[in-house]
């Protein structure tokens, strides 16, 4: 079993849904990141959290430490958030990143 | 600031010849990340720098992958030989220790390397 897992794998969405994409971690974090890749391959990061909640734009990432989970969301989705999502966790003491195998979300016009 | 800096951006060489990755992180970031990405496997860390000093090369595949930071403005993963199964996109990535967005990484654009 991955230390991180993300569902679903695949989402395609009409403009204008709302969007929730789910990461849950089986290792203790120090924090989590949230990261976009997109069609052209290059990478970035759109959230990293320790607890709580963040919000930029459109985006909000939440994340639940005692049950292990955290959930981006998307508001009001439009085709160029086309991309794949990509969860990753840190663990104590340490500054690698653990990386989920990835969400590639649609979003059609 | 011109980002994460990774050349070449593609590279198609053979089995058994000599790879040279090379990676400009952005000014001031005192942490350096070499990824691979495939179809199979996703994002992988490979090795990573603090203050050009690697700390941590548990996920260097085996004796073929070396990385050297000499300077705090360069750095280069080398395969020698290289196999097939060495195809993948590799990412260099790095960030600052104090920033507010303390790791938050900076990714480059990748180099995708084909092994025939």
């Amino acid at each position: 079993k991955n230390e991180v897992e993300q569902s679903p794998q695949n989402l395609t969405a009409q403009e204008g849904e709302f969007i929730t994409i789910n990461c849950s971690y089986s290792v203790g974090i120090s924090a989590l990141h949230w990261l976009q890749q997109h069609p052209g391959g290059g990478i970035v990061s759109l959230f990293m959290l320790s607890s709580g909640k963040k919000k930029h734009g459109r985006l909000i990432a939440t994340i639940n430490i005692q049950e292990k989970h955290s959930s981006l969301h998307i508001t009001a989705s439009h085709p160029r958030d086309s991309a794949v999502y990509i969860c990753a966790v840190r663990g104590y003491n340490t500054d690698k990143l653990i990386f989920g195998t990835g969400t590639r979300l649609q979003v059609f016009p | 600031d011109a980002g994460v800096i990774q050349s070449p951006r593609h590279e198609v060489t053979e089995m058994g010849q000599e790879v040279t990755l090379r990676c400009k992180p952005i000014s001031g970031h005192d942490y350096l990340f070499w990824y691979r990405q495939t179809m199979m496997r996703g994002l992988e860390l490979l090795i990573y720098f603090n203050n050009n000093v690697p700390i941590d090369d548990s996920g260097m595949p085996e004796d073929r992958f070396s990385a050297k930071m000499p300077n705090a403005s360069f750095s280069t993963l080398k395969i020698q030989p290289s196999e097939p199964r060495d195809s993948a996109v590799y990412f260099c990535a790095s960030t600052k220790w104090d920033s507010p967005i303390y790791n938050e990484q900076f990714f480059g654009p990748g180099t995708r390397l084909t092994v025939l």
